[in-house]
C-alpha cells in the first residue's frame, strides 16, 4: 500500500518559471490537501478538495492553481515562480475528517522546492 | 482569527523520563485538536486528535492529551520518552468548525538525551 506519493522530491526553479508538484493517493480517500512548511514554521493550507471535481482555498493560496479530475490525483501549479515560494510542500488525504477516532490524514513525505 | 500557540521551540530530555508538550489555542467553541510527529525527512504522523467526549485522548506511542477548555490548552505527555521519540511535534486546530482545514503551530523540537 503506497498510500499518498509525492513527485519530485527535489527540486530548483529559476525565478519565473513554473512546474507542476504531483500528488496521488491510492486509498479513495475523497479530501486532499496541499500545505506549504517554511523553515521554523508549521504548515499552512494552500488548497484541499473534498472530491474529484471540488478545489478551494486554504490560508496561502496566492500564486497556486490546483485541479482534481480523479479521486486519486491532486496536483499543484506554480506559475511564475518567485522566492517567496521556497518551501516544503506536503500533500495529504483523509478518509473522512471529523467523522470518527478511526480516521486520519496520511501525508506524503514531501516535496523540497528551491527557487532562485 | 484563530491560531495556535506552541511556546516552547525547543524541550531536551532524559530518556526515561516523562514528557510535557504545551499547545494553546484561541476558538470560541469547542475545536477539533490534533497532535502531529515529524521524523527527520519525513512526512506528518497523526499522534491522536480530540473532537468530543473524554478530555483526555490516548493516541499511538504510549501518547496521550488532554483538553482544558478553561485553559484553551491541549498539552501533550509521555510518561517515559524513549530515544526514537526525539521529532517535531506540531499541535493544529481546525479552522472554525472544519474537521480537515487546519491552523498549525510553529512546532516543538524534542531532543532525547542518552
Amino acid at each position: 500500500n503506497a498510500g499518498v506519493t509525492q513527485t519530485p522530491k527535489f527540486r530548483i526553479l529559476k525565478i519565473g518559471q513554473s512546474m507542476t508538484l504531483q500528488c496521488t493517493q491510492d486509498m479513495n480517500h475523497n479530501y486532499m490537501y496541499w500545505y506549504r512548511q517554511d523553515p521554523g514554521m508549521g504548515l499552512k493550507l494552500i488548497y484541499y478538495s473534498v472530491g474529484a471535481g471540488i478545489t478551494d482555498k486554504g490560508e496561502v493560496p496566492n500564486g497556486y492553481n490546483v485541479s482534481r479530475s480523479t479521486t486519486e490525483d491532486f496536483p499543484l501549479r506554480l506559475e511564475l515562480a518567485a522566492p517567496s515560494q521556497t518551501s516544503v510542500y506536503f500533500c495529504a488525504s483523509d478518509s473522512l475528517p471529523g467523522q470518527g477516532l478511526d480516521t486520519e490524514a496520511f501525508f506524503g513525505q514531501g516535496t523540497r522546492l528551491t527557487v532562485v | 482569527a484563530q491560531s495556535v500557540t506552541q511556546p516552547d521551540i525547543h524541550i531536551t530530555v532524559s530518556e526515561g523520563a516523562s514528557l510535557e508538550l504545551r499547545c494553546n489555542y484561541s476558538y470560541g467553541a469547542t475545536p477539533y485538536l490534533f497532535w502531529y510527529v515529524q521524523s527527520p525527512g519525513q512526512g506528518l504522523q497523526l499522534l491522536l486528535k480530540y473532537f468530543s467526549g473524554d478530555t483526555l485522548v490516548q493516541g499511538i506511542k504510549g501518547f496521550e492529551a488532554e483538553f482544558k477548555r478553561s485553559q484553551s490548552s491541549f498539552n501533550l505527555r509521555k510518561p517515559s520518552v524513549h530515544w526514537s521519540d526525539a521529532a517535531e511535534y506540531f499541535c493544529a486546530v481546525g479552522e472554525g468548525d472544519s474537521s480537515y482545514k487546519l491552523i498549525f503551530g510553529s512546532g516543538t523540537r524534542l531532543l532525547v538525551r542518552p
